[in-house]
This record gives structure tokens, sequence and C-alpha cells, in this order.
């Protein structure tokens, strides 16, 4: 098992720009999530979905899109980059919504110019 | 929506010393609380879990309580050692709260001093 996977590690954005952070795993996991993590902030939650199909917003939405369309897979799309979205971002699953231990992705880092 | 309060913000101890980090919450109906740990450039990974139906769990060197009556929930490491140093975020979860997810606390940066 590769466990969660994020593409990519590392991305430089313009203002303005928009991207795909890609997130996939492959442990049949039914619910996935997005964080991002700031200096001296934590992890605070963008999004998150409990099964194909179905989505939700998290803590800090705003310039962000989801998307489940397979179990499997859960894009965070920027729609239009600004710099306070400047973070490493953080893909988890667990199997179930419920008091499940999250098991995070490597992280992508993005630097909004 | 879910509030954690996590104290202090940076813990330096000599090693084979305790260390200890508390987290307060907010709301009364939170059910789960792990503990993660982050190194640096890494992912956080859960080191340690408690349910709001147990008062202590432990693990090895690590062990957590629980007091839902006061609302917090506390690590603690003994016999510190090099491989401890890290940033440890405590977490609380509300289950159909409006936002389904873990709430962070804003993490401890440990710092074990040789």
């Amino acid at each position: 098992n590769a466990g969660v996977t994020q593409t990519p590690k590392f991305q430089v954005l313009k203002t303005g720009q928009s991207m795909t952070l890609q997130c996939a795993q492959d442990m049949n996991h039914e619910y996935m999530s997005w964080y991002r993590q700031d200096p001296g902030m934590g992890l605070r939650l963008i999004h998150y979905s409990v099964g194909a199909g179905i989505t939700d917003q998290g803590e800090v939405p705003n310039g962000y899109n989801v998307s489940r369309s397979t179990t499997e897979d859960f894009p965070l799309r920027l729609l239009s980059a600004a710099p306070s979205q400047t973070s490493v971002y953080f893909c988890a699953s667990s199997y179930s919504l419920f008091e499940e231990t999250q098991y995070f992705g490597p992280g992508t880092r993005l630097l909004v110019l | 929506g879910e509030n954690v309060e996590q104290h202090p913000s940076t813990l330096s101890v000599q090693e084979g010393d305790s260390a200890v980090i508390k987290c307060t919450y907010s709301d009364s109906a939170s059910n789960y609380f792990p503990w993660y740990k982050q190194e640096l450039g890494k992912r956080p990974q859960l080191i340690i879990d408690i349910r709001s139906n147990v008062g202590e769990k432990k693990d090895q060197r690590i062990a957590v309580t629980l007091n839902k009556t006061a609302k917090h929930f506390s690590l603690h490491i003994t016999e510190t050692q090099p491989e401890d140093s890290a940033v440890y975020f405590c977490a609380a979860y509300l289950a159909g709260g409006g936002a389904d997810g873990l709430t962070f606390g804003k993490g401890t940066h440990l710092i074990i001093q040789p």
C-alpha cells in the first residue's frame, strides 16, 4: 500500500493563477479531508468528504473547491491563487468519519507570489 | 464549532526528564482526542489517542489523560530522548458539529536538551 499520496511536493504560483493539488489513497477509506498548516496556527480543515459524491466545507473553505468522483481521489482546486494561500497543504484519510485515526499524506508546499 | 487551546507553545526539557503538554477544548460533546507528532518537514503522525469514555491511556513512555469535567487533556512523555524533539499537536473531534473533522491546537515545539 502506498497509503496517502500527494502531488506536487512543491509549487510556486503567481497571484491569480489556478491549480489543482492531487490527493489519492489506496486504503479504501471513505473519509478524506484537506488541511492547511501555517506557522503558529496548527492545522485547519479546508474541505472534507465522507464518500464519493459527497463533500462539505471545513473551517477555512474560501478560495478552494473540491470534488470526490471516486473513493480514491480527492483533488483540491485553487481557483485564483492569492499570497494568503501560501501554506503547506496536507491531505488525510480514514476508514470512516467517526473517531478514526487520520492518515496524512506527505504534504504540498505552496508559495504564491 | 470546537476550539482547542494548547500550552505551552515551546517546551525545553533535559534529556531523561519528563514533558507535559496540556490542551483544553470548548465543546463538551467532543469525544475523541488524538495527539500527533510532526518532525521537521514531515507529515503529522498519530502517537496516541483517547476516547471520551476513558480517563487515561499509556503506551510505553507516552501517556494521555482526559478530564471531561474540566474539558482538558494532557500528553505526558517520560524519560525523554533526543528523538522526542518535534512539534506535538493535540486535537479534538466533534462528530456532527457542522464541520466534521479534527480541530487542532496550535502545537508545542518540544526541545530535548542533551
